[in-house]
């Protein structure tokens, strides 16, 4: 069974410029969570989809959004990239909307010059 | 304000003896407590869980310990191998979501 997928792997961006950044889910899970990790935060919750549905935000400005597809896959989109968003972003799968097992992908490391 | 909390930022153990990592918690409406093992410019890796209406999960070489009435969960690795070596954190979740609150992470050095 193949694992979460996420790309691109690596990105450059420049201040002003927007990005979209795509997650694959493992086979048949429905649930896809994003998350940013910088060495000052840690580790934080950016949203939560479920069939579609955005089901949970977190505390991040506007110019973080997502969407899920009707195969589960997710995108999520930065707009007016800032120097503070060089980051690893992760997207996480699951089978439903409350599970006990989440399970991460590669990530993707965007770079904001 | 941290609501899962990691209070070693490192540990250091020999091979072959346990590995204890601890995390406490503050929000009592967590219902899960998950562990992730992580590498540098990786995706964490799920290790085990454990539901609130438990005190004990193991799996091989891991357990899970939850103590509700401390707020506290420790994670044990027997026996610790060098390839242990990663930085771990605990996370919660409370409530109809997979929204995770992570810890600020323990680095795990297993010694040879």
């Amino acid at each position: 069974k193949a694992g979460v997928t996420q790309t691109p792997r690596y990105l450059i961006k420049t201040r002003g410029q927007q990005v979209t950044l795509s997650c694959s889910p493992i086979s048949g899970h429905r649930s896809v969570s994003w998350y940013q990790q910088t060495p000052g935060q840690g580790l934080q919750f950016l949203f939560e989809y479920f069939s579609e549905t955005q089901r949970n935000k977190g505390n991040f400005p506007g110019r973080f959004s997502g969407r899920q597809f009707s195969n589960s896959r997710s995108e999520m989109n930065v707009s007016t990239l800032e120097l503070g968003d060089s980051a690893l972003y992760l997207c996480a799968s699951s089978l439903g909307y409350k599970s006990n097992e989440q399970f991460f992908g590669p990530g993707t490391r965007l770079t904001v010059l | 304000d941290q609501q899962v909390k990691q209070n070693s930022p490192s540990l250091s153990v020999q091979e072959g003896r346990i590995s204890i990592l601890n995390c406490d918690y503050t929000n009592s409406m967590f219902d899960y407590f998950l562990w992730y093992k992580k590498y540098p410019a990786e995706g964490p890796t799920f290790l085990i869980s454990i539901s609130s209406i438990k005190d004990k999960n193991e799996d091989g070489r891991f357990t899970v310990f939850l103590n509700k009435s401390a707020k506290h969960l420790s994670l044990h690795i027997v026996p610790s191998q060098p390839g242990d070596s990663a930085v771990y954190f605990c996370a919660a979740s409370g409530g109809a979501t997979n929204k995770l609150i992570f810890g600020t992470g323990t680095l795990l050095a297993v010694q040879p």
